[in-house]
């Protein structure tokens, strides 16, 4: 079985741009959720959803980002405009919500640079 | 206002000893902990947790302690094997919570 498919794995782009990633989450897992790793801050929290439906948007640093989830096997996260402070590693994850937080399972990420 | 902290960015490790990994917590409500383990170019994997009501959990070579009081979890790899080599986070949470709190993450090297 497919795991978490993050789109692109890698990208590179100039400050001002617009960036958008993307995820499908494992089939059947009813909650996404985004992460960003930094060195300074490790691995944050950006946003979740539980059906769907965002939860908690608490760790999205600013109104640059955005996220959507119009379906059960997709959702993005935007930045618009991009910054190089932006350039981090995003990572997707997909749970049941009904797992807890222990059964998060992460995809391989989405390494942005920002020049 | 890092809730989650992991204080030693790496670790170097000798094959077949023991390693340490070390994490401290701020935040009181906190009563669930894991550790995940990250290789390069993948995304972190679960590895093994811990609830507040334990104060030791093993699951073969790795054994996660917590002291409450000192609000300080370690993990203990032991023998220490070369596949052990990656980022190991510290993360927290409470029961039946979704949402998880991460440390920075220790890079351990085990060495032949």
């Amino acid at each position: 079985d497919a795991g978490v498919i993050q789109s692109p794995r890698h990208e590179v782009t100039e400050m001002g741009q617009e960036v958008t990633l993307r995820c499908k989450p494992i089939s059947g897992h009813n909650s996404l959720f985004w992460y960003r790793q930094t060195m300074m801050r490790g691995l944050e929290l950006l946003i979740y959803f539980n059906n769907n439906v965002p939860i908690d948007d608490s760790g999205m640093p600013e109104d640059r980002f955005s996220a959507k989830m119009p379906n059960a096997s997709f959702s993005t996260l935007k930045i618009q405009p991009s910054e190089p402070r932006d350039s981090a590693v995003y990572f997707c994850a997909s749970s049941l919500r009904a797992g807890g937080a222990g059964t998060q399972y992460f995809g391989p990420g989405t390494r942005l640079l920002v020049l | 206002d890092q809730q989650v902290k992991q204080n030693s960015p790496s670790l170097s490790v000798q094959e077949g000893r023991i390693s340490i990994l070390n994490c401290d917590y701020t935040n009181s409500m906190f009563d669930y902990f894991l550790w995940y383990k990250k290789y390069p170019a993948e995304g972190p994997t679960f590895l093994i947790s811990i609830s507040s009501i334990k104060d030791k959990n093993e699951d073969g070579r790795f054994t996660v302690f917590l002291n409450k009081s000192a609000k300080h979890l370690s993990l203990h790899i032991v023998p220490s094997q070369p596949g052990d080599s990656a980022v190991y986070f510290c993360a927290a949470s409470t029961q039946g919570a979704q949402k998880l709190v991460f440390g920075q993450g220790t890079r351990l090297t085990i060495n032949p």
